[in-house]
């Protein structure tokens, strides 16, 4: 079962602006992470933010946890069209190793 | 440094054959983790490995089986492929404990006839 749900689920802006995706899960977490995937790749790791955490900065990305709500938040500045690609949040719970995935934020930077 | 390679990348089976993905990594990492990705979803965890010699059962096992009898390789097979094992497999590894980035390889494309 899916413990994140990502909001939206696509995401087409223009080149410059600003590109904000949301996270939400269920249980609690030992920490949170964000992943990119580019078309037709594999998934490169972003940003972790651990359960203590309420916000972490990484070059272009911001991304936010609120542990109360159970959602987390990824902010792109200032894009790109180098960020079109598929965005994933995993959590992890702490249990057996394991990540657990939501189905993606589709972004689209229109040139 | 290669990272993380899987084995072929692309494959075409028929109902009921068998197959294995081969997993290898270079980064003497611990974890290893076999996961599925089908349209309009994310990842599912077939099955994972905390070490040279152990493997477990993740989210959706059946059908599939692994070994790691070596800690950089990581096998994942298939003994009797079905339609709904159609999808892009990924392969991924972990340093290990206190380490949780996951590092991915670029996937194996699967189509089950």
């Amino acid at each position: 079962s899916q413990q994140g749900e990502e909001d939206p689920q696509a995401l087409s802006i223009q080149e410059g602006e600003n590109a904000t995706m949301n996270c939400s899960y269920k249980t609690s977490i030992n920490n949170l992470q964000w992943y990119r995937q580019n078309s037709g790749r594999g998934l490169v790791h972003l940003i972790l933010i651990r359960s203590n955490e309420r916000e972490k900065h990484s070059g272009r990305l911001r991304v936010t946890l609120d542990t109360s709500k159970k959602s987390s938040s990824l902010l792109i500045t200032a894009s790109r069209a180098a960020d079109t690609a598929s965005y994933f949040c995993a959590t992890d719970a702490g249990s057996n190793y394991q990540l657990i995935w939501g189905a993606g934020t589709k972004l689209i930077i229109k040139p | 440094n290669a990272g993380v390679t899987q084995t072929p990348k692309f494959r075409v089976l028929k109902t009921g054959q068998s197959m294995t993905l081969l997993c290898a990594q270079d980064m003497n990492h611990e974890y290893m983790y076999w996961y599925r990705q089908d349209p309009g979803m994310g990842l599912r965890l077939i099955h994972y490995s905390v070490g040279e010699g152990t493997t477990a059962k993740g989210e959706v096992p059946d059908g599939y089986n692994v070994s790691r009898l070596k800690k950089q390789n990581f096998l994942l097979g298939l003994e009797s492929a079905a339609p709904s094992q159609t999808s892009v497999y990924f392969c991924a590894s972990r340093p290990g404990t206190g380490k949780e980035t996951q590092y991915f390889g670029p996937g194996t494309r699967l189509l089950v006839l």
